[in-house]
């Protein structure tokens, strides 16, 4: 069992809806990354957290440490938002970025 | 703010020859560098992480010797992939953190050898 689950591994919505991404991790961490990557390969990141929520436009990522779970979610989802999601723990334990699988996200007109 | 570069974008090299990937941090200064592959349809997985001013650690399976880094400044890291093969083709991308907690990433640099 991989340290860090993203459910689901892909994604195909309309234009217009509610997205969530969900990640489980099963390590202790310090914080917890969301990043985007798209088509060309390059990563934005998009949300660091420990704790609580955060929200930057249309994201919005929540983090859950008792229960160890985290979700992206995307408000008004439009095509450019189409990309791979990634989440990505720092470990304690091993002192560096343990990576989820991603989540490819594709949104149509 | 936090923006980190990398040069070249893409490359394409003959069997055999070495490659050099640079690593910028623009408006920060990064103490830790992290450099990373990623093979199509997969997680990026760590190569190694490099402090300023020593030695790069490597993660198990990742050969030193075929794979240097170079942290010489604060701003700058470089990953020369020597004597590259075909099984290096790959997707680099490096990550630099101001403090050894939050990671920037670079927009990856795609080796493709011949």
């Amino acid at each position: 069992k991989n340290e860090v689950e993203q459910s689901p591994q892909n994604l195909t919505a309309q234009e217009g809806e509610f997205i969530t991404i969900n990640c489980s991790y099963s390590v202790g961490i310090s914080a917890l990354h969301w990043l985007q990557q798209h088509p060309g390969g390059g990563i934005v990141s998009l949300f660091m957290l420990s704790s609580g929520k955060k929200k930057h436009g249309r994201l919005i990522a929540t983090i859950n440490i008792q229960e160890k779970h985290s979700s992206l979610h995307i408000t008004a989802s439009h095509p450019r938002d189409s990309a791979v999601y990634i989440c990505a723990v720092d470990d304690q334990g091993a002192q560096k970025l343990v990576f989820g699988q991603g989540t490819r996200l594709t949104i149509n007109p | 703010g936090a923006v980190v570069s990398q040069h070249p974008s893409w490359v394409i090299c003959k069997s055999g020859t070495s490659v050099k990937i640079e690593c910028r941090s623009l408006d920060f200064q990064a103490t830790t560098m992290f450099w990373y592959r990623q093979f199509p349809k997969q997680s990026l997985m760590l190569m190694a992480t490099s402090n300023e001013g020593s030695k790069a650690t490597y993660e198990q399976g990742v050969e030193k010797d075929k794979f240097l880094i170079n942290h010489a400044s604060l701003t700058l890291s470089t990953l020369t992939v020597t004597s590259a093969h075909p099984e290096d083709s790959s997707f680099y991308i490096c990550s630099a953190s101001p403090s050894g907690y939050e990671q920037f990433f670079g927009p990856g640099t795609r080796l493709t050898v011949l």
